[in-house]
């Protein structure tokens, strides 16, 4: 069955720096979305990529899906104490009802 | 508030008994999932109903589990004889049939098994 695996599982960042977070599958995705989960809460949508070498951007937050419509990453620049969570990628392949969901990376920010 | 509403936002029973748990999607959503998600981990689907059929069911899922829609509204997930690797985070989820939406999450239900 599709796996859905993200790297790091954690990253500590100190305010101000930058990080990235990769997504990967084991087959091809019809598109992948992204949520965030605060501490204590529920995922919450993000964004949503469906083409192949998509870029989106939401203010620090750049998303990009891969060529092969296999692999994601988030990049957020800037980090600030409000981007504490747990982000996650998932994605659903093209027989597949089901949204499958990665291990999230949890952020943690230094002040 | 018209997003995704559980009930009991907590729960806790003795190993053995059955429980049943409500979630109420958004009103004009068709799609409803149900998702477990543990400590450290992202969440893993357990079942998902278009209306009221029941499309898909994981094969993780024992058969202890058994969730409902009637009338394709509210969603009702029960577990019965509860083991103490049961307890989870339940999310329930809904989005809309057209293209490939985003899922709207409930704040969840905590099981704990003792």
């Amino acid at each position: 069955g599709q796996q859905v695996m993200q790297i790091p599982q954690y990253q500590h960042v100190q305010e101000g720096e930058d990080f990235t977070t990769y997504c990967n599958s084991s087959t091809t995705l019809s598109n992948i979305q992204w949520y965030k989960q605060r501490p204590g809460g529920h995922p919450v949508f993000l964004i949503q990529l469906v083409k192949s070498g998509e870029v989106k951007k939401q203010k620090r937050l750049t998303f990009q899906f891969g060529e092969a419509k296999k692999n994601s990453s988030l990049h957020i620049t800037a980090t600030q104490t409000t981007d504490v969570g747990t982000y996650f990628c998932a994605g659903f392949t093209q027989d597949d009802y089901k949204l499958s969901f990665g291990a999230g990376t949890t952020v943690t920010v230094r002040a | 508030d018209t997003g995704v509403s559980q009930d009991p936002r907590h729960k806790i029973t003795k190993r053995g008994q059955n429980v049943t748990f409500r979630c109420d999607p958004i009103s004009e959503h068709n799609r409803l999932y149900w998702y477990r998600q543990t400590l450290g981990q992202g969440p893993e689907f357990l079942t998902y109903f278009q209306n009221e059929a029941q499309l898909e069911k994981s094969r993780l899922l024992s058969d202890r589990f058994s969730a409902e829609r009637p009338k394709g509204s509210f969603s009702t997930l029960e577990i019965q004889r509860t083991e103490q690797g049961d307890s989870a985070m339940y999310l329930c989820a809904s989005s809309l049939v057209q293209g490939l939406s985003p899922l709207h999450f409930g704040n969840g239900t905590r099981l704990t098994v003792t």
